[in-house]
């Protein structure tokens, strides 16, 4: 089983505010855990890239990974308008997705100026 | 520029008329995928290849068939297209992930649209 639940959206925030993105699944064999941005009419682009769990940091992101809880967190500081996208989490049980990418449902955010 | 390609980028068709969709990266990746979003579905596997001649079916196969005779491009083949396939197309690759640092990096995706 594969299932992985994110909450859809939208979320609007705030310029400037912190944002909090959040996907549970139920696979305990899921190692690899990804974040994806998606612009409107583009293919998603990787974030961040995590093994097992633990934090990971590059400049205002900040991904989390709880295995305990099969519970996975971006976080975005200081939002810019330009954040405003479809974020996706994606996890896998093989490295570089050799079994294929297990996606959430993205959630939608909107920065607001 | 490293990159993954798909032609065409839009497709309108009729239902039963064959058609493929290519992708091709210039990565030397190990493995690609195909993937289709749907409003409400999010992104769902239709077949994956972990290197030539070796597919397997993703998590959405029916009405698909794919081919890896060469380790850059990864065709999708409809068949027989019915309306239900419409959506959006989206090919990915990857290196070989020995270390599991490498994820997929996806095309810029195929709008189709089956009549």
């Amino acid at each position: 089983q594969k299932e992985v639940e994110q909450d859809p959206g939208p979320l609007s925030v705030p310029e400037g505010a912190i944002v909090s993105l959040n996907c549970t699944y139920s696979n305990s064999a899921f190692q690899y855990f990804m974040w994806y941005r998606q612009y409107s009419r583009k293919g998603p682009e990787l974030l961040m890239y995590t093994y097992s769990s633990g934090n990971k940091e590059d400049g205002r992101f900040t991904a989390q990974v709880d295995k305990s809880s099969k519970y996975i967190s971006l976080f975005i500081r200081d939002s810019q308008p330009s954040d405003s996208a479809t974020y996706l989490c994606a996890m896998s049980i093989l490295g570089g997705g050799a079994d294929g990418l297990t996606f959430g449902k993205g959630t939608h955010l909107i920065i607001q100026p | 520029e490293a990159q993954v390609t798909q032609n065409p980028r839009y497709l309108i068709t009729v239902t039963g008329k064959k058609l493929t969709v290519t992708c091709s990266q210039n990565m030397n990746h190990e493995y690609m995928s195909w993937y289709r979003q749907d409003p409400g579905l999010g992104l769902r596997q239709i077949y994956y290849s972990m290197n030539v001649e070796v597919t397997d079916k993703g998590d959405v196969p029916e009405g698909y068939k794919v081919s890896r005779k060469e380790k850059r491009n990864f065709p999708l083949i409809l068949e027989s297209p019915s309306p239900n396939q419409t959506s959006l197309y989206f090919c990915a690759s990857s290196a070989n992930s020995a270390g599991g640092q490498e994820t997929q990096y996806f095309g810029p995706g195929t709008r189709l649209l089956v009549l």
